[in-house]
C-alpha cells in the first residue's frame, strides 16, 4: 500500500519565477492539504482540497494556488516566487469521513529560491 | 484549536522509557490530542491520537489526565531512531480541521 508520494523531491528556483510542486494522496484517501515548514519551525497549513474544491485556506496569499484531480492528486502552484518561499512543502492526505481524518504526510518538497 | 506546551528539548537513554508531556488546559470536549513526530528533513510521521481514554499501539502509548488538560506520550523501549522533534496537537476530528503545528519537543535518544 503506496503511502504519501511528493515529486519533486529538490527544487532550485529564482526570485520570481513560479514553480509547481505534486501530491499523491495514499491509496483511498480523498482530501489533501498542503503545509510549508520553514528551516526550524512547525509546518503551517496553506490549504486543503476535497472534491476538486479548495474548502480551507490559511495565511497564505494568492501567490499559492492550488487544484486537485479527478483521481484525487493535487498540485501546489507558487506564482512571482520570494526569497521567504524558500521551504519544505509538505503535503497530507486522509479520508472524509466520520471516523477518519487523520492526516498522513509525504517526505516533502525542498524548494530553494535563489 | 485549542493550544498546546511543550518542553522545547528531552534527553533519553536508549532502551529506557521516554515520557513526553504535553499541556493542553484549553482542550474543548470535541478535541482529540494528535501525535506527530519528524525525523529531520523528513515529513512528518503519525504516531497515535485519543479523545479521553488511554490509548496504545505499536508505536507509543497516550496516556490523557482525567481532566484532559494533559498528556503523556510514552516511546516503551526509545532507540536511536527515535531522536526527532515530537508535535502534540489537538483538533477536531473532522475532515475540515487541520493540523496547527507548535515548536514541537526535540527528543535526543543517546546511547
Amino acid at each position: 500500500d503506496a503511502g504519501v508520494t511528493q515529486s519533486p523531491t529538490h527544487l532550485i528556483k529564482t526570485r520570481g519565477q513560479q514553480v509547481t510542486l505534486r501530491c499523491s494522496p495514499k491509496s483511498g484517501h480523498d482530501t489533501v492539504s498542503w503545509y510549508q515548514q520553514a528551516l526550524g519551525q512547525g509546518p503551517q497549513f496553506i490549504f486543503q482540497y476535497y472534491e476538486e474544491e479548495e474548502r480551507q485556506r490559511g495565511n497564505f496569499p494568492d501567490r499559492f494556488s492550488g487544484h486537485q484531480f479527478p483521481n484525487y492528486s493535487s498540485e501546489l502552484n507558487v506564482n512571482a516566487l520570494l526569497l521567504g518561499d524558500s521551504a519544505l512543502y509538505l503535503c497530507a492526505s486522509s479520508l472524509e469521513g466520520p471516523s477518519g481524518e487523520t492526516q498522513y504526510f509525504g517526505p516533502g518538497t525542498r524548494l530553494l529560491v535563489l | 484549536d485549542a493550544k498546546t506546551t511543550q518542553p522545547p528539548s528531552m534527553d533519553c537513554a536508549e532502551g529506557r522509557a521516554a515520557n513526553l508531556p504535553c499541556n493542553h488546559s484549553t482542550i474543548s470536549g470535541n478535541e482529540y490530542v494528535y501525535w506527530y513526530r519528524q525525523i529531520h528533513s523528513q515529513g512528518p510521521q503519525y504516531i497515535i491520537h485519543g479523545l479521553k481514554n488511554n490509548e496504545t499501539n505499536e508505536m507509543a502509548s497516550l496516556i490523557i489526565t482525567e481532566d484532559r488538560k494533559s498528556s503523556t506520550l510514552i516511546l516503551p523501549h526509545a532507540t536511536l531512531r527515535d531522536t526527532a522533534v515530537y508535535y502534540c496537537i489537538v483538533r477536531v476530528r473532522s475532515g475540515y480541521s487541520t493540523l496547527t503545528f507548535g515548536k514541537g519537543t526535540m527528543l535526543l535518544v543517546s546511547p
